[in-house]
């Protein structure tokens, strides 16, 4: 059974902190690996993605590092700020075929970021 | 705003009703994926559309059908409704093919039956 297992369900960080989340994944036939940032009440929105053959990826504040060998993958979101609160989702997608890619969502982590 | 437009925002209905979803993807893209959202199953696959073909399915109960349109935009269909099929539901676009994997989510709808 594919999973995708995320951890903490829940965090609280401090403004200026480092926030991590973490997900492991069992499935090696997994090709791309993003992070989802949802809001309440709204739909999630992609934060960032990686691809294995990096170790990690860095845009602005965010930065996926990605363990192929451990098939565990991390998002660090630093100087973590309140507006960053929301709820977190990783996700794993194979190479479809015929286009499709279904991907696997981590059950999700409730960041609180205190001012 | 991802470009992905949903219709209704909420939805409140009876047991053993039916109802349909509308969702309308962005400009260009040929996919349609619905999803499920609840506390207790997360986020759950349903179905996927490609250019008005199915492509896959998941979770998707019997009860529920969905179908996409020549001008792209789909709509899921939930029947004989359950308690427990309140929930948020979700579509999202891609451009499928070779350029999939990031997929752009909707702002859902909010069933509520009861």
């Amino acid at each position: 059974q594919q999973q995708v297992k995320q951890s903490p369900q829940s965090l609280i960080v401090q403004k200026g902190g480092i926030s991590i989340i973490n997900c492991a994944y069992e499935n090696t036939a997994f090709d791309y690996f993003p992070w989802y940032q949802q809001f309440p009440g709204k739909g999630p929105a992609l934060l960032i993605a990686i691809r294995p053959d990096v170790s990690e990826k860095k845009e602005g504040r965010f930065t996926i590092s990605f363990n192929k060998s451990a098939k565990q993958f991390s998002l660090h979101i630093m100087d973590s700020q309140p507006g960053d609160s929301a709820t977190y989702f990783c996700a794993a997608t194979p190479e479809g075929t015929g286009g499709s890619y279904i991907p696997t969502f981590g059950r999700g982590t409730s960041l609180i970021v205190h001012p | 705003d991802s470009g992905v437009t949903q219709t209704p925002k909420h939805l409140i209905t009876a047991t053993g009703q039916r109802v349909t979803l509308r969702c309308s993807p962005r400009s260009g893209d040929l996919s349609v994926y619905w999803y499920q959202q609840s506390l207790d199953q997360g986020l759950q696959f349903l179905i996927h559309y490609y250019n008005g073909e199915e492509r896959a399915k998941g979770n998707i109960l019997e009860r529920f059908s969905a179908q996409q349109f020549p001008d792209l935009h789909s709509e899921l269909n939930l029947s004989s409704l359950e308690l427990g099929d309140s929930a948020l539901y979700f579509c999202a676009s891609s451009t499928g093919g070779a350029g999939g994997g990031t997929q752009y989510f909707g702002p859902g709808t909010r069933l509520t039956v009861l």
